[in-house]
């Protein structure tokens, strides 16, 4: 089944401890995507890649890493979790820009 | 840069009633526009696209949305909502944004009550 997944779904942590977030999709996508949720602000970009080896940062960057290592994985690292950081995550994928981008089930993180 | 407007944060309709929701964009040229729906607890699910071309695109689950260029709106719509409609429905523009993005740009959403 063509999909994207994302583990965890659930993630509680405290202030400063390191955690990454896995994505990955099956359907050979070359552009790579991560979102966070939040309530009466929408969905946000926080970093994209365009293809392997290829990432830049999105709207709120601010905290957060990426790596594209290989096609398939795009992982979300917070090196340093603070509390406003707190969100809903999602990765997403698309074969290539412009096309509709696919999304992941989400990661609701709880930064304590 | 662009952005998304859906100026209802919240609809109730009834079960078996039409449905309109709606969606204004800025954006200085044609942008590639979506509709996305999320249910509690899932994740983003796409309804339907608009790229060129005709400008009444149908989707799945029965809706369709209509591009209209001189009002920047992409309206969704449903002739007879289910109660298995009741969800967050996003309008989304995809559009280049600076150096090599492209990017998705999200409204804020529209939560879609369903009574029976």
């Amino acid at each position: 089944e063509a999909q994207v997944t994302q583990n965890p779904r659930y993630l509680i942590t405290v202030t400063g401890k390191k955690l990454t977030v896995t994505c990955s999709q099956n359907m050979n996508h070359e552009y790579m995507s991560w979102y966070r949720q939040d309530p009466g602000l929408g969905l946000r970009q926080i970093y994209y890649s365009m293809n392997v080896e290829v990432t830049d940062k999105g709207d709120v960057p601010e905290g957060y890493k990426v790596s594209r290592k290989e096609k398939r994985n795009f992982p979300l690292i917070l090196e340093s979790p603070s509390p406003n950081q707190t969100s809903l995550y999602f990765c997403a994928s698309s074969l290539q820009v412009p096309y509709e981008q696919y999304f992941g089930p989400g990661t609701r993180l709880t930064v304590t | 840069a662009q952005s998304v407007t859906q100026p209802d944060i919240h609809i109730t309709v009834s079960e078996g009633a039409s449905l309109e929701l709606r969606c204004n964009y800025s954006y200085g040229a044609t942008p590639y526009l979506f509709w996305y729906v999320q249910s509690p607890g899932q994740g983003l699910q796409l309804l339907l696209k608009y790229f060129s071309g005709d400008t009444l695109v149908q989707g799945i689950k029965g809706f369709e949305a209509e591009f209209k260029r001189s009002q920047s709106s992409f309206n969704l719509r449903k002739p007879s909502v289910h109660w298995s409609d009741a969800a967050e429905y996003f309008c989304a523009v995809g559009a280049p944004s600076g150096g090599s993005n492209y990017k998705l740009t999200f409204g804020k959403g529209t939560l879609l009550t369903v009574n029976p």
